[in-house]
């Protein structure tokens, strides 16, 4: 079976440092990968998707996601990170329709 | 569009209580799906749905029932809520196909005492 690991629980920035989300999976082939974000209170939300092609996605709100085959990974990156940017991020392996969640990475941004 | 909706957004049960979680969705999406999420835990897999009148198991899925009689809705049954099933509940939504993706509602949060 599928399994997604962010080993990052609790991550803090300073507004408009960089910003990168690790998250590694196991799956015998190469699954299709997502990010997602919640904002407090709220549901999650899509930032970008992997499912072929170019290995380096670009998402919304300037995230963008490089997949690296060799290292099971999927981390997610931004240059300069926004108060906005506070929330909980979940990485997600898509398998047989179903998705299966990592346990999330909440980020703290300090100004 | 109103995208995926849930109701309630807040509920407590007792033990034993029934209830059911309701979920709607009116972008004629052929897949739904329901997921819990506990601190820790990320969210897990409760039941999912590929079309009406076609269910099946996810991760975690006893002590809730689900059934599909149209495209559009998606309910949760909890027949007998018990402690462990206090939780928040997100309903979910896409058109089929793995690399399509899934819209969530806002989310019911459940507390059983």
């Amino acid at each position: 079976a599928q399994s997604v690991t962010q080993p990052d629980i609790h991550i803090t920035v300073s507004e408009g440092a960089s910003l990168e989300l690790r998250c590694n999976y196991s799956y015998g082939a190469t699954p299709y990968l997502f990010w997602y974000v919640q904002s407090p209170g709220q549901g999650l939300q899509l930032l970008l998707k992997y499912f072929s092609g170019d290995t380096l996605v670009q998402g919304i709100k300037g995230f963008e996601a490089e997949f690296k085959r060799s290292q099971s990974s999927f981390n997610l990156r931004k240059p300069s990170v926004h108060w906005s940017d506070a929330a909980e991020y979940f990485c997600a392996v898509g398998v047989n329709e179903k998705l299966t969640f990592g346990t999330g990475t909440r980020l703290t941004i300090i100004p | 569009n109103a995208g995926v909706t849930q109701t309630p957004k807040f509920q407590v049960l007792k033990t034993g209580q029934s209830m059911t979680l309701q979920c709607a969705q009116d972008m004629n999406h052929e897949y739904m799906s329901w997921y819990r999420q506990d601190p820790g835990m990320g969210l897990r897999l409760i039941h999912y749905s590929v079309g009406a009148g076609i269910t099946d198991q996810g991760e975690v899925p006893n002590g809730y029932n689900v059934s599909r009689s149209t495209t559009e809705d998606f309910p949760l049954r909890l027949l007998s809520a018990a402690p462990s099933q206090t939780s928040v509940y997100f309903c979910a939504s896409g058109f089929r196909g793995q690399a399509n993706e899934q819209f969530f509602g806002p989310g019911t949060r459940l507390t059983v005492l």
